[in-house]
């Protein structure tokens, strides 16, 4: 069975500063990995995808994220929080093109001044 | 071009009441996946339409909801006599079912509410 973990429910940052929202997974096969992000009142976005290429995956928005196949994760970073980044953030698991998507239960991104 | 599009945007029945709701995908788009979303949680899969295939129906949550979809254009949800638990925003995405491509791309949803 495949599943996805978000380790916080919350992250709170200053502007400025890195942000790690961190997901670990589980799945019997080789799974193909997503970020969406959803902010307030508007539909879910793309933000990045891990299809099996190179395991450093580079999105918009400048977050990247790093796919660790021996530690089942697939953690979103980027190096400076701005305040338009605060917003709701699933880590997605697909095992197969055109199944559903398996979405973690989020991580809301609080960013301070 | 234009996104994926639902209505309405909100909805406020009351229990007991069947409602349906609307989804276009992206013109060309050959699959078309229900979600739900309740508050604080993540989505959860519904169904799934691929092309001419018998829908995916695996994720609905009992026989109340339904689902059809006109070939490879609109669909319609359907939640016959609604329970105060259906209250949740129900996403609607398409994807172009085209070899490794996952994407889903997801409309705005409706926010349901059942009083």
């Amino acid at each position: 069975a495949q599943s996805v973990t978000q380790l916080d429910s919350h992250v709170s940052v200053s502007e400025g500063t890195p942000v790690l929202l961190r997901c670990n997974y589980s799945s019997s096969y080789s799974p193909s990995l997503f970020w969406y992000v959803q902010h307030p009142n508007k539909g879910l976005q793309l933000l990045l995808k891990y299809t099996s290429a190179a395991t450093l995956v580079k999105g918009i928005n400048g977050f990247e994220a790093e796919f660790k196949k021996s530690e089942t994760s697939f953690h979103l970073t980027k190096p400076s929080a701005h305040m338009s980044d605060a917003a709701e953030y699933f880590c997605v698991v697909s095992v197969q093109a055109g199944t559903a998507l398996i979405f973690g239960k989020g991580t809301t991104l609080s960013v301070s001044s | 071009g234009a996104g994926v599009s639902q209505s309405p945007s909100n909805k406020v029945t009351e229990k007991g009441k069947d409602v349906e709701l609307r989804c276009d995908p992206i013109s060309g788009h050959t699959a078309l996946y229900w979600y739900r979303q309740r508050l604080g949680q993540g989505l959860e899969f519904l169904i799934y339409f691929q092309g001419n295939s018998a829908p995916d129906k695996s994720g609905l949550p009992s026989d109340r909801f339904s689902a059809e979809r006109t070939g490879e254009s609109v669909s319609t949800l359907t939640i016959q006599r609604t329970q105060q638990e259906d209250s949740a925003v129900y996403l609607c995405a398409s994807s172009l079912y085209s070899g490794d491509s996952y994407e889903q791309y997801f409309g705005p949803g409706t926010r349901l509410t059942v009083t």
